[in-house]
């Protein structure tokens, strides 16, 4: 099974910095990766999908890279509503594995 | 707009069994692909069964693999989890979710359904 690696694990940050979470896998995934945001007593949203690609309605300061085994999602300038706990998920041959979570909190 | 309605939680004792279901409105529900994915309190996500939009497949992570069964009744716009020999790790809240196809991704969640396994 595909293991996925989230750090850090709690990010502490301010409104307006530049926010970056890493997603590894324990194998090639190509581009199979999507980050969610979770808020408490919420269920999870989905921000990009195919690494890179924009969920409609997602506001633009979001955005993903990466491929293989290394992934990236970064906030371009935090705003109140993004602190929450973002999830990467990897897709492989009809199984799906999430990241353990990061928690981005207010610094 | 889609709807993921989960019902049929609760507090079942170990060994027990529970049917989870998950009425789905506002999309063409027998054309997508649907997940089922829990979240332990405090915990991450785990992703842990899916089905094929016609039912022909499922599959479904090892640590429910023979315990759950996922189906889904295409005329009736619902999807189920039979979740069989439950043990106090399954405590968690249960979401049905829909396929964003050709993306491996997942677009919309049910609000999900607390199953607790306690004696």
């Amino acid at each position: 099974d595909i293991q996925m690696t989230q750090s850090p694990s709690t990010l502490s940050a301010s409104v307006g910095d530049r926010v970056t979470i890493t997603c590894r896998a324990s194998q090639s995934i190509g581009d199979w990766l999507a980050w969610y945001q979770q808020k408490p007593g919420k269920a999870p949203k989905l921000l990009i999908y195919k690494a890179s690609s924009l969920e409609s309605g997602v506001p633009s300061r979001f955005s993903g890279s990466g491929s293989g085994t290394e992934f990236t999602l970064t906030i371009s300038s935090l705003q109140p509503d993004d602190f929450a706990t973002y999830y990467c998920q990897q897709y492989n041959s009809y199984s799906w594995t999430f990241g353990q979570g990061t928690n981005v909190e207010v610094k | 707009q889609v709807q993921l309605v989960e019902s049929g939680g609760g507090v079942v004792q170990p060994g027990g069994s529970l049917r989870l279901s998950c009425a789905a409105s506002g999309f063409t529900f027998s054309s997508y692909g649907m997940h089922w994915v829990r979240q332990a309190p405090g915990k991450g996500l785990e992703w842990l069964t899916f089905i094929w939009s016609d039912a022909r497949n499922s599959y479904y992570v090892d640590s429910v693999k023979g315990r759950f069964t996922i189906s889904r009744d295409n005329s009736k716009n619902t999807l189920y989890l039979q979740m069989n020999s439950l043990r106090a790790e399954d405590t968690a809240v249960y979401y049905c979710a829909k396929t964003l196809p050709a993306t491996g991704a997942i677009d919309f969640w049910g609000q999900g359904t607390l199953v607790t396994v306690s004696s």
